[in-house]
Order: structure tokens, then C-alpha cells, then sequence
């Protein structure tokens, strides 16, 4: 089965950029979506196809997708950017929904 | 902005079924793929199953495929989760979400919580 790898967790100042991989094998090839869940909430999309953003996302966020790894990007941080991020393909061969395994972003 | 809105919190015992509901505004099903996520207390999201407009059944993940069923009722815009023979670890938060396979999913319900005890 097709496997999605974060770190745990990212820390980042307030103002600066945080940037999460999301790592697959020839993940490039395929499209990744990226959802932000603060504690308590449902998960919301920050990113779909690799880069776009949904309605009502902030421009400090954005996406790239290529060779074996895929990055959001969040620039000059603020404190309520911190939640849990997870990225997400779909694993044409297996007909699967496959999420990454989230990452603990932490604002200091 | 599509509106998924689902059944309320349970409390099952290990062995029994729950069946959790998810409805849906507008054009949810003919156009729409519709997924369910599981969520552990402190855990990750888990891909459950889902109905994909572009395929005749219900796809699941191999973990739940013999225990989940999954059907969507196009007359109400509604689609049901059922889990069955339920174990103490399948205490979790169960959420649906709507949208296709290319674009990500964009609408999420508001998850119910399902308690084995």
C-alpha cells in the first residue's frame, strides 16, 4: 500500500516559515492535498491539487508537489496556524484514500 | 459552502453495530464523491471507505472491509456508515467528507463520536 511520511512535529517562530514535507514514492506524479485540524475541530483543506488554494485560505499558504516529496508552506507564521496538518493523495493502483501519518505544527 | 451534517454521539457495546448518518446539501451524491474518516482519541485520520460516483460499489480500506458498509441514498442526499461487531479501539471520532478523488475532499461533517464501552 501506498505510504504518506510527515515529521511528527515543526516548530516555528511568529513571522517566519514553516515548511512540512510529505514524502511517497513518486509522489510528484500524483495530486496532494493538504488539510489543517485544530484540536477539538474538523479537518479543514488548506490546499488541493498540489498548490491551489480553496476559498478563504490565506495567501501565506501554499503548495509544491515534485519527485518524491511534497511541501506546504506556511509564510510569516501566526500563532493561530498552530494545529495539526495532514497531506493526502489518492493511490490510483490500490482505489484508496491514503493521509499522511499529521504533523504537530507548534508556533513559539 | 456545502453543509454535511451528521447523526449524533453514540455509546455502543463491544460486539454491537452503529450506524452513523451524513447528510448533504445540494448535488451531493451524482456529482460528488462522498468518504469516511476515522479519527482515534490523540490519533491520525484513517481513511475508512467511500462512495466514488465513478465506480459501481462502495471502495473500503482493507482494515475495515469486512466490517463497514457504506451506502448512499441519493433521495435524501444522505449516506450511512455502519460498523459492525465493534471493538473497544473502534471508539473514535467518525467523519464524512465530501469531494472527488482529484480535487481532495473540501467539505467535512462535523464528525460524531462513537464510544465502545
Amino acid at each position: 500500500s501506498y505510504v504518506l511520511t510527515q515529521p511528527p512535529s515543526v516548530s516555528v517562530a511568529r513571522g517566519k516559515t514553516a515548511t512540512i514535507t510529505c514524502g511517497g514514492d513518486d509522489i510528484g506524479s500524483k495530486a496532494v492535498h493538504w488539510y489543517q485540524q485544530m484540536p477539538g475541530q474538523a479537518p479543514i483543506m488548506v490546499i488541493h491539487y498540489d498548490s491551489d488554494r480553496p476559498s478563504g485560505i490565506p495567501e501565506r499558504f501554499s503548495g509544491s508537489n515534485s519527485g518524491n516529496t511534497a511541501t506546504l508552506t506556511i509564510s510569516r507564521v501566526e500563532a493561530g496556524d498552530e494545529a495539526d496538518y495532514y497531506c493526502q493523495v489518492w493511490d490510483s493502483d490500490t482505489e484508496h484514500v491514503v493521509f499522511g501519518g499529521r504533523t504537530k505544527l507548534t508556533v513559539l | 459552502q456545502v453543509q454535511l451534517v451528521q447523526s449524533g454521539a453514540e455509546v455502543k457495546k463491544p460486539g454491537s453495530s452503529v450506524k452513523v448518518s451524513c447528510k448533504g446539501s445540494g448535488d451531493t451524491f451524482s456529482t460528488y464523491a462522498l468518504i469516511w474518516v476515522r479519527q482515534a482519541p490523540g490519533q491520525g485520520l484513517e481513511w475508512m471507505g467511500g462512495v466514488i460516483p465513478t465506480f459501481s460499489t462502495a471502495k473500503y480500506a482493507e482494515k475495515f472491509q469486512d466490517r463497514v458498509t457504506i451506502t448512499p441514498d441519493k433521495s435524501t442526499n444522505t449516506a450511512y456508515m455502519e460498523l459492525s461487531n465493534l471493538r473497544p479501539e473502534d471508539t473514535a471520532i467518525y467523519y464524512c467528507a465530501r469531494g472527488t478523488i482529484l480535487t481532495g475532499w473540501g467539505s467535512w461533517g462535523q464528525g460524531t463520536l462513537v464510544t465502545v464501552s
